[in-house]
């Protein structure tokens, strides 16, 4: 079982560089979600889509841009890194209802020199 | 704003019971207490959750006290397996379009002793 699949694992940026992040999940859920998670820190929401064809924003989306691509992807942009957005990045998805259980990826490691 | 508190971390021995606390003293009525891990190296996974009564599931028991502003998390015998960091969560379930909101805390890291 695939779950939520993440890519890249691992990513070098220099300041000014543009980059998309990919997640995808194969358990047909309607929410996604994208975190990140600084050191010593809980993870915090970036952005949301709740269904298919809508997103919007968490505690943390400056910087950032999201395209739900179809029920399956969800993709966060980062259009001009910062040293800031240096974190690890964690794709989730969630069905409606199903107690709310979020089911995470693996996570993206992305360091901004 | 809602937040939960939690040690740190916190050390066990191989196959005994391990409780870890969690305050939440702004709690609201319509909050559900989540925890989640985290292994080395990974995106957290879900352990249980629960509104007001205690619950037991396959990985562990939840414990939360009647005035809610506390709860426990009980693995029954700890494993090595076991050693990560467990986040005590309050979910608010009726933000973000009814899709709802994780509040996530610092968590707590825990070491497993053979």
């Amino acid at each position: 079982n695939a779950g939520v699949t993440q890519t890249p694992k691992f990513q070098v940026l220099k300041t000014g560089q543009s980059m998309t992040l990919q997640c995808a999940q194969d358990m047909n859920h309607n929410s996604m979600y994208w975190y990140r998670q600084d050191p010593g820190m809980g993870l915090r929401l970036i952005y949301y889509s709740a269904s298919e064809g809508t997103t919007d924003k968490g505690e943390v989306p400056n910087g950032y841009n999201v395209s739900r691509l179809n029920k399956r992807e969800f993709s966060l942009r980062l259009e001009s890194a910062a040293p800031s957005q240096t974190s690890v990045y964690f794709c989730a998805s969630k069905n409606r209802g199903a107690k709310n259980i979020q089911y995470f990826g693996a996570g993206t490691r992305l360091s901004v020199l | 704003d809602a937040k939960t508190t939690q040690p740190n971390s916190m050390e066990s021995n191989e196959e005994e019971p391990v409780h870890l606390p969690c305050n939440h003293s702004t709690i609201s009525g319509t909050d559900y207490i989540h925890w989640y891990r985290q292994l080395p190296s990974q995106g957290p996974e879900y352990v249980i959750h629960g509104l007001t009564s205690n619950v037991n599931n396959r990985m562990a028991s939840l414990a939360i006290a009647e005035d809610r502003k506390s709860s426990t998390l009980i693995l029954h015998r700890a494993t090595l397996r076991d050693a990560a960091v467990y986040y005590c969560i309050l979910f608010l379930p009726y933000l973000y379009n009814q899709g709802g909101k994780l509040i996530f805390g610092q968590g707590t890291e825990l070491s497993v002793k053979p």
